[in-house]
This record gives structure tokens, sequence and C-alpha cells, in this order.
């Protein structure tokens, strides 16, 4: 059983350069998330796919950050014009839904902008 | 809206010896969900143990459990029996069972266990 992957594990940027992450869920869920972790604190909640349909948007998605999933497998997330407050590691999960609906999450993607 | 609490930063304990890593959480949602997740220095968060907010039992899953106090919005991790390799960050983790699908997590607690 293939687990989340993510491409690429580490990306450095400059300021202002577009970037695309990733994210390959378990063949069989539907459900994928992304999150955003900075230095010292827990992962936050980014944006939510249900197949193909993105269902929840959190406000920290600024207009810069784009998520696709466009045939309900795997899905992209772009940040357009980056900043250096967009330094973090990326963190993509998914579930197969049920009562408990655990998510599983890939190794992230660490995102440094200079 | 929900909220995550885990007040200890760091925690130590020796190898073989049980340890607990507190969480505390507010909700108003009649029904929810717990996790407990396991952070490496390698970055991956690996799944250890879910609490339903109606399952009448702790919940058990091999060296972990979690101690799970309804009235007191507590979902404690237990892990007994420690080892080298558990030495990570562990974050508490809730999720709605009504509407929203997003994990809110705690700020996590950093364990080291020595030999």
């Amino acid at each position: 059983d293939t687990g989340v992957s993510q491409d690429p594990r580490h990306k450095i940027t400059k300021r202002g350069q577009n970037v695309t992450f990733r994210c390959d869920p378990i063949s069989e869920h539907n459900r994928l998330y992304w999150y955003r972790q900075t230095l010292g604190q827990g992962p936050e909640f980014l944006t939510y796919f249900q197949n193909e349909a993105q269902l929840e948007k959190s406000r920290l998605l600024s207009d810069r950050f784009s998520a696709e999933r466009p045939k309900g497998s795997f899905s992209t997330l772009e940040i357009q014009r980056t900043e250096q407050g967009d330094s973090a590691m990326y963190l993509c999960a998914s579930s197969g839904g049920g009562a408990e609906d655990t998510q599983y999450f890939g190794p992230g993607t660490r995102l440094t902008v200079l | 809206a929900q909220k995550i609490t885990q007040t200890q930063p760091g925690m130590f304990v020796q190898e073989k010896e049980a340890v607990t890593l507190d969480c505390t959480y507010d909700t108003s949602d009649p029904s929810y969900g717990l996790f407990w997740y396991k952070q490496p220095s390698s970055g991956e968060m690996i799944f250890l143990i879910y609490q339903g907010s109606y399952d009448q039992q702790n919940a058990t899953e091999g060296r972990y459990s979690l101690n799970f106090q309804k009235a007191r919005k507590s979902a404690n991790l237990v892990i007994s029996a420690s080892q080298l390799g558990d030495s990570a960050m562990y974050f508490c983790a809730m999720r709605s069972s009504t509407g929203f699908q997003k994990l809110v997590f705690g700020t996590g607690t950093r364990l080291l266990v020595s030999p």
C-alpha cells in the first residue's frame, strides 16, 4: 500500500517567483487536504477537496495561493509571487471517509523563500 | 470555534518508562473526533490513535492509549514502555463530525527519551 507522496521534498526560491507543489494521495482515498506548518507550530488547514471539488478554503489561502485536483486524483498547490512569509512546510493528507476518516499525511514539501 | 491546547512544550522520559502527554480541547460541537500524531525530525506526520466523542471506552493502539475524559475535555496520550524511537514531536488534533473536515492542531509537545 503506497502512502501519500509529495514532490518536491524541498524547494528554495527567490522572492517574487512562482512555485508549484504536487501531492499524490493514497489511491483509494477521495478526500485530499493541504496544510501549512511553520516552525514551532502545529499544521494549519489550507484547503480540502472531495474528489475534484474544492469544498473548504481557509482564510490563510490568500489570492496568491491556488489549489487544484483536476481529475480527483493528484493535487497541485501553486503559490504566486512568493514572499518570505510563505517559507514553511506544506503538508498534504488524504482520507477515505467513514466514521473515523483518519487523515494520512505525506512527507511534506519544505519551502524556503530567499 | 475549536481549539486544542497542549501545555507541555517538552517532556523527558527514561527508556521503558511510561509518559503522559496532555491535551485539552474546546468545542461546542456535539460530535467530534480526537487524534494524536507523531512528527519525527524528518517532518512526516504519523497517525497514532483516534478517539470518537461518543466512544464509551478509551482507545488503545499497541503501546499508545488515549485517556479520554469528556467532562473535563481532555484527551491525554499515554505511551507505555517508551523507546528511543519515540523521541519526536507529538500533536493532538480535533475534527468536528458535523460540517468541516479540517483538523485543528495544538502546538505540540517535544518528547525526548533517554537511555
